[in-house]
Protein backbone atom coordinates (compact mmCIF):
# COMPACT_ATOMS: atom_id res chain seq x y z
CA UNK A 1 0.00 0.00 0.00
CA UNK A 2 1.27 3.32 -0.83
CA UNK A 3 2.26 6.20 1.55
CA UNK A 4 3.60 9.60 1.32
CA UNK A 5 5.19 11.37 3.72
CA UNK A 6 6.65 15.12 4.26
CA UNK A 7 8.57 15.86 6.84
CA UNK A 8 9.04 18.61 8.15
CA UNK A 9 5.47 19.02 9.16
CA UNK A 10 6.29 22.68 9.34
CA UNK A 11 9.03 25.19 8.29
CA UNK A 12 9.52 28.62 8.98
CA UNK A 13 12.62 30.68 7.47
CA UNK A 14 13.21 34.63 6.93
CA UNK A 15 12.11 35.90 3.18
CA UNK A 16 14.75 35.57 0.72
CA UNK A 17 16.07 32.21 1.52
CA UNK A 18 16.22 29.06 -0.80
CA UNK A 19 14.22 26.35 0.94
CA UNK A 20 13.58 22.70 0.15
CA UNK A 21 10.43 20.57 0.99
CA UNK A 22 10.72 17.16 1.47
CA UNK A 23 8.13 14.21 0.28
CA UNK A 24 8.58 10.11 0.36
CA UNK A 25 6.74 7.50 -0.78
CA UNK A 26 7.23 3.88 -0.47
CA UNK A 27 6.05 2.33 -3.84
CA UNK A 28 7.89 3.28 -6.82
CA UNK A 29 5.35 2.28 -9.14
CA UNK A 30 4.22 5.56 -9.92
CA UNK A 31 2.44 7.52 -13.07
CA UNK A 32 3.53 11.00 -11.11
CA UNK A 33 4.10 13.18 -8.42
CA UNK A 34 2.38 15.97 -7.85
CA UNK A 35 2.66 19.46 -5.78
CA UNK A 36 0.46 21.77 -4.61
CA UNK A 37 -0.18 24.89 -2.14
CA UNK A 38 -3.57 25.37 0.12
CA UNK A 39 -3.75 28.78 1.05
CA UNK A 40 -6.08 29.01 4.40
CA UNK A 41 -10.00 28.88 3.47
CA UNK A 42 -8.98 27.83 0.12
CA UNK A 43 -8.93 25.04 -2.42
CA UNK A 44 -5.72 23.20 -3.34
CA UNK A 45 -3.86 24.69 -6.83
CA UNK A 46 -1.26 22.65 -8.94
CA UNK A 47 2.11 23.86 -8.80
CA UNK A 48 4.32 21.00 -10.67
CA UNK A 49 3.34 17.58 -12.07
CA UNK A 50 6.24 15.20 -12.71
CA UNK A 51 5.71 12.43 -15.03
CA UNK A 52 7.28 9.21 -13.86
CA UNK A 53 9.40 9.64 -16.88
CA UNK A 54 10.73 12.79 -15.90
CA UNK A 55 13.15 13.58 -13.50
CA UNK A 56 12.13 17.54 -13.11
CA UNK A 57 10.03 20.61 -13.52
CA UNK A 58 10.20 24.07 -12.96
CA UNK A 59 7.62 26.99 -12.42
CA UNK A 60 9.35 30.25 -11.94
CA UNK A 61 10.62 30.05 -8.29
CA UNK A 62 9.75 26.56 -7.84
CA UNK A 63 12.00 23.43 -9.04
CA UNK A 64 10.62 19.77 -8.16
CA UNK A 65 12.57 16.82 -8.80
CA UNK A 66 11.57 13.00 -8.70
CA UNK A 67 13.79 10.14 -7.81
CA UNK A 68 12.03 6.90 -7.95
CA UNK A 69 14.19 4.51 -7.42
CA UNK A 70 14.87 6.09 -3.77
CA UNK A 71 11.15 7.36 -3.64
CA UNK A 72 11.38 10.81 -3.49
CA UNK A 73 11.02 14.22 -4.54
CA UNK A 74 11.25 17.84 -3.49
CA UNK A 75 10.30 21.16 -4.16
CA UNK A 76 12.86 23.84 -4.38
CA UNK A 77 11.86 26.87 -3.33
CA UNK A 78 14.10 29.83 -4.30
CA UNK A 79 14.57 33.59 -3.10
CA UNK A 80 11.21 32.90 -0.49
CA UNK A 81 8.95 35.38 -0.61
CA UNK A 82 5.97 36.14 2.21
CA UNK A 83 3.32 35.10 -0.03
CA UNK A 84 4.90 32.01 -0.45
CA UNK A 85 3.21 30.73 3.10
CA UNK A 86 0.87 28.49 2.48
CA UNK A 87 1.06 24.61 3.20
CA UNK A 88 2.56 22.49 0.43
CA UNK A 89 1.09 18.88 -0.03
CA UNK A 90 2.50 15.96 -2.41
CA UNK A 91 0.52 13.57 -4.05
CA UNK A 92 1.78 10.14 -6.15
CA UNK A 93 -0.78 8.68 -8.53
CA UNK A 94 -0.63 5.22 -9.20
CA UNK A 95 -1.91 2.38 -10.87
CA UNK A 96 -5.69 3.90 -10.87
CA UNK A 97 -4.53 6.85 -13.02
CA UNK A 98 -7.13 8.87 -10.71
CA UNK A 99 -6.19 7.93 -7.28
CA UNK A 100 -4.02 10.30 -5.73
CA UNK A 101 -2.10 9.29 -1.99
CA UNK A 102 -1.54 11.94 -0.53
CA UNK A 103 0.91 13.53 2.14
CA UNK A 104 -0.33 15.04 5.34
CA UNK A 105 1.66 18.50 4.19
CA UNK A 106 4.44 21.02 5.08
CA UNK A 107 3.13 24.38 6.62
CA UNK A 108 5.52 26.94 5.42
CA UNK A 109 5.90 30.62 6.98
CA UNK A 110 8.29 33.12 5.42
CA UNK A 111 8.79 35.55 7.72
CA UNK A 112 9.48 39.01 6.03
CA UNK B 1 -11.70 31.15 -17.30
CA UNK B 2 -13.79 30.17 -13.95
CA UNK B 3 -12.48 27.49 -11.93
CA UNK B 4 -13.98 25.11 -9.97
CA UNK B 5 -17.26 26.54 -8.09
CA UNK B 6 -18.33 25.15 -5.14
CA UNK B 7 -21.51 26.24 -3.03
CA UNK B 8 -22.15 26.76 -0.24
CA UNK B 9 -18.85 28.20 0.99
CA UNK B 10 -20.13 27.91 4.66
CA UNK B 11 -22.89 25.72 6.16
CA UNK B 12 -23.69 25.38 9.63
CA UNK B 13 -26.65 23.05 10.71
CA UNK B 14 -28.57 20.66 13.17
CA UNK B 15 -27.51 17.13 13.63
CA UNK B 16 -30.01 15.19 11.60
CA UNK B 17 -30.56 17.55 8.79
CA UNK B 18 -29.87 17.09 4.99
CA UNK B 19 -26.98 18.39 3.84
CA UNK B 20 -26.70 19.20 -0.07
CA UNK B 21 -23.05 20.52 -1.53
CA UNK B 22 -23.12 21.52 -4.94
CA UNK B 23 -20.34 21.61 -7.54
CA UNK B 24 -19.98 22.99 -11.35
CA UNK B 25 -16.78 21.71 -13.12
CA UNK B 26 -14.47 23.77 -15.31
CA UNK B 27 -16.12 23.23 -18.46
CA UNK B 28 -14.88 20.91 -20.43
CA UNK B 29 -13.18 18.40 -17.79
CA UNK B 30 -14.57 15.09 -17.63
CA UNK B 31 -13.84 13.82 -14.50
CA UNK B 32 -14.69 14.88 -11.13
CA UNK B 33 -13.91 14.03 -7.50
CA UNK B 34 -14.90 14.38 -4.49
CA UNK B 35 -12.88 14.64 -0.93
CA UNK B 36 -12.86 15.19 2.32
CA UNK B 37 -10.51 16.85 4.40
CA UNK B 38 -10.10 17.06 8.25
CA UNK B 39 -7.24 17.48 10.54
CA UNK B 40 -6.79 14.18 11.94
CA UNK B 41 -7.33 12.40 8.51
CA UNK B 42 -6.49 14.85 5.67
CA UNK B 43 -7.67 14.77 2.25
CA UNK B 44 -9.81 11.89 1.50
CA UNK B 45 -11.04 11.16 -1.79
CA UNK B 46 -15.07 10.21 -1.33
CA UNK B 47 -16.15 8.90 -4.85
CA UNK B 48 -14.83 9.77 -8.73
CA UNK B 49 -16.88 10.35 -11.40
CA UNK B 50 -15.72 10.00 -15.30
CA UNK B 51 -17.70 11.41 -18.16
CA UNK B 52 -20.56 11.80 -15.63
CA UNK B 53 -20.83 7.85 -14.60
CA UNK B 54 -18.93 7.19 -10.64
CA UNK B 55 -16.57 5.15 -11.31
CA UNK B 56 -15.47 4.61 -7.60
CA UNK B 57 -17.50 5.26 -4.51
CA UNK B 58 -15.61 3.09 -2.56
CA UNK B 59 -14.47 6.26 -0.18
CA UNK B 60 -18.14 7.32 0.75
CA UNK B 61 -18.08 6.77 4.44
CA UNK B 62 -21.49 4.95 4.79
CA UNK B 63 -25.21 5.00 3.31
CA UNK B 64 -25.90 8.52 4.47
CA UNK B 65 -23.83 9.99 1.54
CA UNK B 66 -24.43 10.01 -1.62
CA UNK B 67 -22.82 11.67 -5.21
CA UNK B 68 -25.65 12.42 -8.36
CA UNK B 69 -23.73 13.94 -11.52
CA UNK B 70 -26.93 14.63 -13.62
CA UNK B 71 -24.93 16.27 -16.42
CA UNK B 72 -21.24 17.54 -17.38
CA UNK B 73 -21.92 20.78 -15.62
CA UNK B 74 -23.12 19.67 -12.16
CA UNK B 75 -22.37 17.17 -9.17
CA UNK B 76 -24.14 17.62 -6.04
CA UNK B 77 -22.86 15.83 -2.61
CA UNK B 78 -25.85 14.73 -0.04
CA UNK B 79 -25.42 13.42 3.52
CA UNK B 80 -28.63 12.68 5.14
CA UNK B 81 -28.69 12.24 8.15
CA UNK B 82 -25.98 14.33 8.79
CA UNK B 83 -24.42 13.60 11.94
CA UNK B 84 -21.44 16.12 14.14
CA UNK B 85 -18.55 13.49 13.06
CA UNK B 86 -19.42 14.84 9.24
CA UNK B 87 -17.93 17.78 9.92
CA UNK B 88 -15.47 18.89 7.64
CA UNK B 89 -14.07 20.69 4.56
CA UNK B 90 -15.59 19.32 0.93
CA UNK B 91 -13.59 20.10 -2.13
CA UNK B 92 -14.82 19.20 -5.50
CA UNK B 93 -11.89 18.92 -8.00
CA UNK B 94 -12.12 17.80 -11.95
CA UNK B 95 -9.74 17.24 -14.37
CA UNK B 96 -9.63 16.67 -18.42
CA UNK B 97 -8.44 13.14 -17.97
CA UNK B 98 -9.83 9.95 -18.39
CA UNK B 99 -9.21 6.59 -17.30
CA UNK B 100 -6.13 5.72 -19.01
CA UNK B 101 -5.84 9.31 -20.28
CA UNK B 102 -2.32 11.31 -19.89
CA UNK B 103 -1.54 13.25 -17.23
CA UNK B 104 -3.15 16.15 -15.81
CA UNK B 105 -3.43 17.73 -12.79
CA UNK B 106 -7.11 18.20 -10.89
CA UNK B 107 -8.36 21.81 -10.40
CA UNK B 108 -10.46 21.82 -6.48
CA UNK B 109 -13.06 24.30 -5.99
CA UNK B 110 -12.38 26.75 -2.45
CA UNK B 111 -14.74 23.48 -0.85
CA UNK B 112 -17.52 23.89 1.56
CA UNK B 113 -16.77 24.40 5.42
CA UNK B 114 -19.70 22.01 6.65
CA UNK B 115 -20.37 22.02 10.85
CA UNK B 116 -23.11 19.62 12.27
CA UNK B 117 -24.08 21.07 15.46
Amino acid sequence: KQEVTQIPAALSVPEGENLVLNCSFTDSAIYNLQWFRQDPGKGLTSLLLIQSSQREQTSGRLNASLDKSSGRSTLYIAASQPGDSATYLCAVEGDSNYQLIWGAGTKLIIKP
Amino acid sequence: DAGVIQSPRHEVTEMGQEVTLRCKPISGHNSLFWYRQTMMRGLELLIYFNNNVPIDDSGMPEDRFSAKMPNASFSTLKIQPSEPRDSAVYFCASSPMGTGGINQPQHFGDGTRLSIL
